[in-house]
């Protein structure tokens, strides 16, 4: 699976949107982009996920380059219970399991 | 609906002990995963059930870790003889099928004295 690259850290103030950026310039053709996120000790969220247009659902958009090199998962308003640590994923169909990251620690402060 | 369940959220044992983990996966859901998060870690892939083929079991660290899925539903996490290395968060994940998109549980928190 590609390796993606993501901001350590970042902060977002509530209310406003939060982008969360992820390079992942080795992506290939069939490789899907997932979205996760994890509040404290707390098994990982299933956000987002897309190939190669851009998807949004109740939680979040994600916008995906043309070239598909990266990637940013755009909450719209982001709340104090948003702050969590987002993984950026990406997965090939042939792959059974994920491989997570380091993410993005995202607090949203008042 | 109901989401991936565990069992037990919390788990304390003494190193040497047996302890066995459980996973309620999604109702309907071919697919099931075992992961574990040691403290300020990532999550490590331990072993991949899918339907009545054979188990991917590429990720499990020892002989002494194994898991079982009963009639295709509920899987049970074995580690024997306990390390303090073993000491982590075991999570559980589920999908509708293989290579979709993968629910996880609560996951339980294991610490070996």
């Amino acid at each position: 699976d590609a390796k993606t690259t993501q901001p350590t850290s970042m902060d977002c103030a509530e209310g406003r949107a939060a982008n969360l950026p992820c390079n992942h310039s080795t992506i290939s053709g069939n490789e899907y982009v997932y979205w996760y996120r994890q509040i404290h000790s707390q098994g990982p969220q299933y956000i987002i996920h897309g190939l190669k247009n851009n998807e949004t659902n109740e939680m979040a958009s994600l916008i995906i380059t043309e070239d598909r090199k990266s990637s940013t998962l755009i909450l719209p308003h982001a709340t104090l219970r948003d702050s969590a640590v987002y993984y950026c994923i990406v997965r090939s169909n042939a792959g059974n399991m994920l491989t997570f990251g380091g993410g993005t620690r995202l607090m949203v402060k008042p | 609906g109901a989401g991936v369940s565990q069992s037990p959220s919390n788990k304390v044992t003494e190193k040497g002990k047996d302890v066995e983990l459980r996973c309620d996966p999604i109702s309907g859901h071919t697919a099931l995963y075992w992961y574990r998060q040691s403290l300020g870690q990532g999550l490590e892939f331990l072993i991949y059930f899918q339907g009545n083929s054979a188990p991917d079991k590429s990720g499990l660290p020892s002989d002494r870790f194994s898991a079982e899925r009963t009639g295709g539903s509920v899987s049970t996490l074995t580690i024997q003889r306990t390390q303090q290395e073993d000491s982590a968060v075991y999570l559980c994940a589920s999908s509708l099928r293989a290579r979709e998109t993968q629910y996880f549980g609560p996951g339980t928190r294991l610490l070996v004295l």
